[in-house]
């Protein structure tokens, strides 16, 4: 069982739709994060959260917005998507970064997200 | 392209150990990680090592790291059915930078 939820676990929506992504973790880590996985290829890295704060932002497509409420939440919002967005998109999160070392990644199980 | 290698698949019978190896190209690596994702779900992580050990061993999973070769392996004794998954080797620095392998699928025949 995985410590990071992801909500919904799947999700079809058309280009001119507005929809959200959710992703809750209660483990104290001030480190949120969100990837995308095409199939068969390694997650890449969108978003960095750290203290609620968005620390790292990989070039992302402005119609993914991130928005993180408190150190347990975080949403990933999502209007007028493109096919090519369709993949399956992971939250993650670690302890604090103090120092700037990176502590070990927890993932959820993802939300399949296809665009029509 | 990626400074993470690994091959791409693997396949061993039941019971046979299996040893997935990994390379990485940043020495100032501070962990090295094993994430194994099952199909349809996310990424599990697996086992980790710090940059400062050479070995680390957790019941049928050993990793040896050897810093000087930037080489990784995960050895997975007395492999199971339900040890078929991809596997991805990773690598970080600070930030939050982190490097991910292409993912080696491993395959257990009966």
């Amino acid at each position: 069982d995985t410590e990071v939820t992801q909500t919904p676990k799947h999700l079809v929506m058309g280009m001119t739709n507005k929809k959200s992504l959710k992703c809750e973790q209660h483990m104290g880590h001030r480190a949120m994060y969100w990837y995308k996985q095409k199939a068969k290829k390694p997650p890449e890295l969108m978003f960095v959260y750290s203290y609620e704060k968005l620390s790292i932002n990989e070039s992302v497509p402005s119609r993914f917005s991130p928005e993180c409420p408190n150190s347990s939440l975080l949403n990933l919002h999502l209007h007028a998507l493109q096919p090519e967005d369709s993949a399956l998109y992971l939250c993650a999160s670690s302890q604090d970064l103090s120092r700037g070392v990176s502590q070990p990644q927890h993932f959820g199980d993802g939300t399949r997200l296809s665009i029509l | 392209g990626e400074d993470v290698e690994q091959s791409l698949f693997l396949s061993v019978r039941e019971g046979d150990s299996s040893v997935i190896n990994c390379t990485y190209t940043d020495s100032s690596s501070t962990y090295l990680y094993w994430y194994k994702q099952e199909p349809g779900a996310g990424l599990q992580l697996l086992t980790y090592i710090f940059s400062n050990m050479d070995m680390k061993q957790d019941q049928r999973l050993t990793v040896l790291l050897n810093k000087k070769d930037k080489h990784l392996s995960l050895r997975i004794a007395d492999t199971q059915t339900g040890d078929s998954a991809i596997y991805f080797c990773a690598e970080s620095m600070g930030n939050n930078d982190m490097r991910f392998g292409a993912g080696t699928r491993l395959t257990v025949k009966p």
